[in-house]
C-alpha cells in the first residue's frame, strides 16, 4: 500500500513568506505527527494529531501551526518564514497513537528560506 | 523528559567488517526503544524496535539491538556490513503510556560510512 505522502517535496521562501505543507497519511491510519530536521538541532518533534485534535506539541514558536482533517489527511503552516526555518519537514502517520504503533515516516519536505 | 545519546556522530568502517552504533536513553518511565535509518535525500525508515520480551531483536537486513535496561542502553549490530549499509541512524524513544506523550525523541544519528 502507498506510503506517508508528503507535498511539495522542495521549496523555496523568502524571509516573512508564509508556508503550507501537505501530507496524506497511509490508508486507514489515524494519527499524524510532524517532525524538523536541521543540522544543528537534529529531528525535533512540531506536532501530533489524532481525531482531527492537536493532542501534543513540541517547543516551537507559535508561527509554527498545523490542522487534520476528516480523512486524517493534515497540513502544517509556517507564518513570517524565518532563515532559521530551513529544514526537511517530516511528516508520519500510524495506525493509532498508542506507544508501540509503528510510526511510517513520509520522505519529507525540503524547504529553503532566502 | 526524555533524552536519547548517541555517542558517536560518524562511524567509519570497511565493508564486511563488524559494527556497533551506541545509543544511551534517559527516562523517567518505561520506554520503547527504536532505531530508524535515513538514506541520502530519503525519509526515515524503521529498521527495529523494541516493545517487550526478548531483549535482542533482529530486522531482515542482517542488524540487531539488543536492550540493557540496567545500563539504559539500545546498542545497534551488525557483523558484516554492506556499502549499501551506508546511511544515517536514529536511535528512539517514546513512553509506553503513549496518550498525550505519543511522540518520538531522537538521537543526533550517526552517520555510518562503509567504505570498499
Amino acid at each position: 500500500k502507498a506510503g506517508v505522502t508528503q507535498t511539495p517535496r522542495y521549496l523555496i521562501k523568502t524571509r516573512g513568506q508564509q508556508v503550507t505543507l501537505s501530507c496524506s497519511p497511509i490508508s486507514g491510519h489515524r494519527s499524524v505527527s510532524w517532525y524538523q530536521q536541521t543540522p544543528g538541532q537534529g529531528l525535533q518533534f512540531l506536532f501530533e494529531y489524532f481525531s482531527e485534535t492537536q493532542r501534543n506539541k513540541g517547543n516551537f514558536p507559535g508561527r509554527f501551526s498545523g490542522r487534520q482533517f476528516s480523512n486524517s489527511r493534515s497540513e502544517m503552516n509556517v507564518s513570517t518564514l524565518e532563515l532559521g526555518d530551513s529544514a526537511l519537514y517530516l511528516c508520519a502517520s500510524s495506525f493509532l497513537p498508542e506507544a508501540g504503533n509503528t510510526i511510517y515516516f513520509g520522505e519529507g519536505s525540503w524547504l529553503t528560506v532566502v | 523528559a526524555q533524552s536519547v545519546t548517541q555517542l558517536d556522530s560518524q562511524v567509519p568502517v570497511f565493508e564486511e567488517a563488524p559494527v556497533e552504533l551506541r545509543c544511551n536513553y534517559s527516562s523517567s518511565v518505561s520506554v520503547y526503544l527504536f532505531w530508524y535509518v535515513q538514506y541520502p535525500n530519503q525519509g526515515l525508515q524503521l529498521l527495529l524496535k523494541y516493545l517487550s520480551g526478548s531483549t535482542l531483536v533482529e530486522s531482515i537486513n542482517g542488524f540487531e539491538a539488543e536492550f540493557n535496561k540496567s545500563q539504559t542502553s539500545f546498542h545497534l549490530r551488525k557483523p558484516s556490513v554492506h556499502i549499501s549499509d551506508t546511511a544515517e541512524y536514529f536511535c528512539a524513544v517514546t513512553s509506553r503510556g503513549g496518550g498525550s506523550n505519543y511522540k518520538l525523541t531522537f538521537g543526533k544519528g550517526t552517520l555510518l560510512t562503509v567504505n570498499p
